[in-house]
């Protein structure tokens, strides 16, 4: 297994509604989270971060990480044409110290008008 | 502004030319990485860096090099450029991480430069 793995989409959604992006990882890794989005051909820049079980909330955005699962997620509301691109989960890597970081393959999102 | 600057943008070269990509960063952080960015292999670490003078090998280290002289820059060093190094590179830098037993997580947070498409022919 992959320390960090997504589904690489696409994902369609249509304008208006909650998008919905998952990643799952493994015991190798921290319990310290990171969401980033990444237009095409573009740096990955970083929306959310979460460290504890639960949500957290910034603006149309909520993390969401389930420890007992091994999953975190990343809700989008009122989705927007804008918000079409991929979306990258990292997380540190145990067996390095936590020293490095490690990204999952990312998630396309489409919104369509 | 707090950034991570990256030069040259674009580079295309020729097979065995050394060549270097600069980053610095202007937001003190001690920690500063090195990416690749394939189609389908997503983004691998090359090289990190913990703090001045120290460095270790992330993914895919083979064909490059580093160094860390000063706190705010971590160029990476291409002796002798081979096509399967095109591609697209990412500097990214940090206050620090989980292992430097910094308290604080958003210290945690890594922030990208814009990126160098590199092309060898």
């Amino acid at each position: 297994q992959k320390e960090v793995e997504q589904n690489s989409g696409p994902l369609s959604v249509p304008e208006g509604a909650i998008a919905s992006l998952n990643c799952t990882y493994s015991d190798r890794v921290s319990q310290s989270f990171f969401w980033y989005r990444q237009y095409s051909g573009k740096s990955p820049e970083l929306i959310m971060s979460i460290y504890s079980n639960g949500d957290k909330e910034d603006g149309r955005f909520t993390a969401q990480l389930n420890k007992a699962s091994q999953y975190v997620s990343l809700l989008i509301r009122d989705s927007q044409p804008s918000d079409s691109a991929t979306y990258l989960c990292a997380a540190f890597l145990g067996n390095t110290g936590f020293q490095k970081l490690v990204f999952g393959t990312g998630t396309r999102l489409l919104v369509s008008p | 502004e707090a950034q991570v600057t990256q030069n040259p943008r674009y580079l295309i070269t020729v097979t065995g030319k050394k060549l270097t990509v600069t980053c610095s960063q202007n937001m003190n952080h001690e920690y500063m990485s090195w990416y690749r960015q394939d189609p389908g292999l997503g983004l691998r670490q090359i090289y990190y860096s913990m703090n001045v003078e120290v460095t270790d090998k992330g993914d895919v280290p083979e064909g490059y090099k580093v160094s860390r002289k000063e706190k705010r820059n971590f160029p990476l060093i291409l002796e002798s450029p081979s096509p399967n190094q095109t591609s697209l590179y990412f500097c990214a830098s940090s206050l620090s991480t989980p292992a430097s037993g910094t308290s604080g997580r958003a210290s945690y947070e890594q922030y990208f430069g814009p990126g160098t498409r590199l092309t060898v022919t």
